[in-house]
């Protein structure tokens, strides 16, 4: 079964404003990774939080973990038409197995 | 590094032919994995090796399927016979280690008609 899903399964905003995605998932975790993929492309890793860290920043990205509630969130600030993408979360550390499993992805469009 | 190359980019093959989708992970990455994305399942991870073994391969669906890695730098992913079901993009990644990044190929999109 999955472990991250996120929320919104689709967001579309107005390129400038700021774009926020959330995953929660089940189990206990090692760290939680966001990773953009592009139409018809591979997965790009994004930015990786581990369970002991709080927040993370990365450009315009900024990735909160908050454990206690099993969420992260991403947040893309000043958005821009090449941030449409899909985005997904994948998380490791599933009862000892160290494997990455994804959630199905929010689909991100910014309208210029 | 031109990174983590698969071939072929699109594969449409008829059902009960077999099918060979192959990987070069980024030179010095000791970890290779194989999922597979579709609109129903999302990403699944198939098998994933550690320095040309294979450690779990229990997302592998079925026995039609099968993974080998001969050499650091060469992995494939075989299916036989195809069946319609198993068409969907094919990833392979590689990465340094677990617990970080991966790098992941274009993908190769498999039709089986």
């Amino acid at each position: 079964s999955q472990q991250g899903e996120e929320d919104p399964q689709a967001l579309s905003i107005q390129e400038g404003e700021n774009a926020t995605m959330n995953c929660s998932y089940k189990t206990s975790i090692n760290n939680l990774q966001w990773y953009r993929q592009n139409s018809g492309r591979g997965l790009v890793h994004l930015i990786l939080i581990r369970s002991n860290e709080r927040e993370k920043h990365s450009g315009r990205l900024r990735v909160t973990l908050d454990t206690s509630k099993k969420s992260s969130s991403l947040l893309i600030t000043a958005s821009r038409a090449a941030d449409t993408a899909s985005y997904f979360c994948a998380t490791d550390g599933i009862q000892g197995a160290q494997k990455l499993v994804f959630g199905q992805g929010t689909r991100l469009t910014i309208n210029p | 590094d031109a990174g983590v190359i698969q071939s072929p980019r699109h594969e449409v093959t008829e059902m009960g032919q077999e099918v060979t989708l192959r990987c070069k992970p980024i030179s010095g990455h000791d970890y290779l994995f194989w999922y597979r994305q579709t609109m129903m399942r999302g990403l699944e991870l198939l098998i994933y090796f550690n320095n040309n073994v294979p450690i779990d391969d229990s997302g592998m669906p079925e026995d039609r399927f099968s993974a080998k890695m001969p050499n650091a730098s060469f992995s494939t992913l075989k299916i036989q016979p195809s069946e319609p079901r198993d068409s969907a993009v094919y990833f392979c990644a590689s990465s340094l280690s677990l617990g970080i990044g991966y790098t992941f190929g274009s993908g190769t999109r498999l039709t089986v008609v």
